[in-house]
Parts: structure tokens; C-alpha cells; sequence
């Protein structure tokens, strides 16, 4: 089955730096790449995704970056926001005909220090 | 309605008793997902549904967990015989077609089970 590793799990930045948080995944069959943005005791939302024939997705301050070969992909926010704080997971999906399955990442809390 | 809706939010219950959570999708979506969130806030995938048809249940624990979506009616999971270990917020998700198409999946405000 699919394994999502993603790093770190805990990240503090200055307001007004950029974050990166970095996933890989194991099974070449994921075509799909959602992340989501889980605010503490809130739903996750979906705040991007990538799908596996585009290498880069922007919106607004946040990119997404796609390396098929190598299997990762990468969440870039940039002028962070303290309202940027909050728990991201990554998510990888596979492409099958009877197969829908999310299988997420440990998550990564990221800190936006005023 | 426009958000998918889980009842309860809240449900405490003793050890070796039964739970069950029900989730009503957004009206129109086909997809419905259950997941696990535990303490460490790692999501486990559970189950999902194509409108009443299990479709995917690969991460489903056989002995104590079941789930339905029954035609006109709430989306549930329910659990036997709880252990303490069963103690998480379960999410569901529910989207209009199958994911990595155009529409994302949406979730719910979860609802946190604790075991006694």
C-alpha cells in the first residue's frame, strides 16, 4: 500500500518568512496530491492540489511542487501569516479503477510567530 | 446541504459499550469517507461508500468497526464492544465524484468519541 512520509513535523517561522513542509510517497500508481489546513479543533479544508501531469500549482501565496520521479512533493507558503498557523497534512491518492483511498501524512504543525 | 453534517459532535461512552456516528454528505455528492484522527493528529482512513456501495473499506478493522449508507438516510459507523483505543475524532468526507477528478473532497466538523 501507499506510505506518505512528511517533514517536519513541527516548524516555527518568523512572520513574513516563507514555510516549506516536504512529503514523499511510495506507490508510483498516486497520481492525486491534496493538502489540507486543519486550524485546532477544526475540519481539515483543502487549501491546494496537485495532480500528477503538472509539475507546479500556485495560488495566491501558496505553491505546490511535484517531483514524479523522485516521488515527493513540497507545500511553499510564502509572507506567512500568524493566521498561516495551523496543522498541514499532505495527502497522496492512487489511481485505480476500485481503489479510493487517501492515505496521509503524520501532519506538521507550523507556527507563525509575530 | 452545503456542508456535510456530523452528529454528534460529542459522544462519551464506557468501554465494552457501542458507538455509532452518523454523517449526512453534501446533498448531490456520490463519495462518502470515514477517517480516524487520533490524538497525534494522524489521520487513518477508514471506509468509503459510492452512494450505498462499499468502495474501498482496505482500511477498515473487520472484528468491531461497520458502516452503511442506506438511500435517504444518514451515513453511520458504528462501533462494538469499544475499547479505550477507539478514542479519536472520526471525520467523514463526502465529494461529487472520484477524487483527483475537479472536485475536492469536503469535510466535516468531526465528532470526538471518548471511551471510558
Amino acid at each position: 500500500g501507499e506510505n506518505v512520509e512528511q517533514h517536519p513535523s513541527t516548524l516555527s517561522v518568523q512572520e513574513g518568512d516563507s514555510a516549506v513542509i516536504k512529503c514523499t510517497y511510495s506507490d508510483s500508481a498516486s497520481n492525486y496530491f491534496p493538502w489540507y489546513k486543519q486550524e485546532l479543533g477544526k475540519r481539515p479544508q483543502l487549501i491546494i492540489d496537485i495532480r500528477s501531469n503538472v509539475g507546479e500549482k500556485k495560488d495566491q501565496r501558496i505553491a505546490v511542487t511535484l517531483n514524479k520521479t523522485a516521488k515527493h512533493f513540497s507545500l511553499h507558503i510564502t509572507e506567512t501569516q500568524p493566521e498561516d498557523s495551523a496543522v498541514y497534512f499532505c495527502a497522496a491518492v492512487p489511481n485505480s479503477g476500485g481503489y479510493q483511498k487517501v492515505t496521509f501524512g503524520i501532519g506538521t504543525k507550523l507556527q507563525v510567530i509575530p | 446541504g452545503e456542508e456535510v453534517a456530523q452528529t454528534p459532535k460529542h459522544l462519551v461512552r464506557g468501554e465494552g459499550q457501542k458507538a455509532k456516528l452518523y454523517c449526512a454528505p453534501i446533498k448531490g455528492h456520490s463519495y462518502v469517507f470515514w477517517y480516524q484522527q487520533v490524538l497525534k493528529n494522524e489521520f487513518k482512513f477508514l471506509i468509503s461508500f459510492q452512494n450505498e456501495n462499499v468502495f474501498d473499506e482496505t482500511g477498515m478493522p473487520k472484528e468491531r468497526f461497520s458502516a452503511k449508507c442506506l438511500p435517504n438516510s444518514p451515513c453511520s459507523l458504528e462501533i462494538q464492544a469499544t475499547k479505550l483505543e477507539d478514542s479519536a475524532v472520526y471525520f467523514c468526507a463526502s465529494s461529487p465524484g472520484r477524487l483527483g477528478g475537479n472536485q475536492p473532497q469536503h469535510f466535516g466538523d468531526g465528532t470526538r468519541l471518548s471511551i471510558l
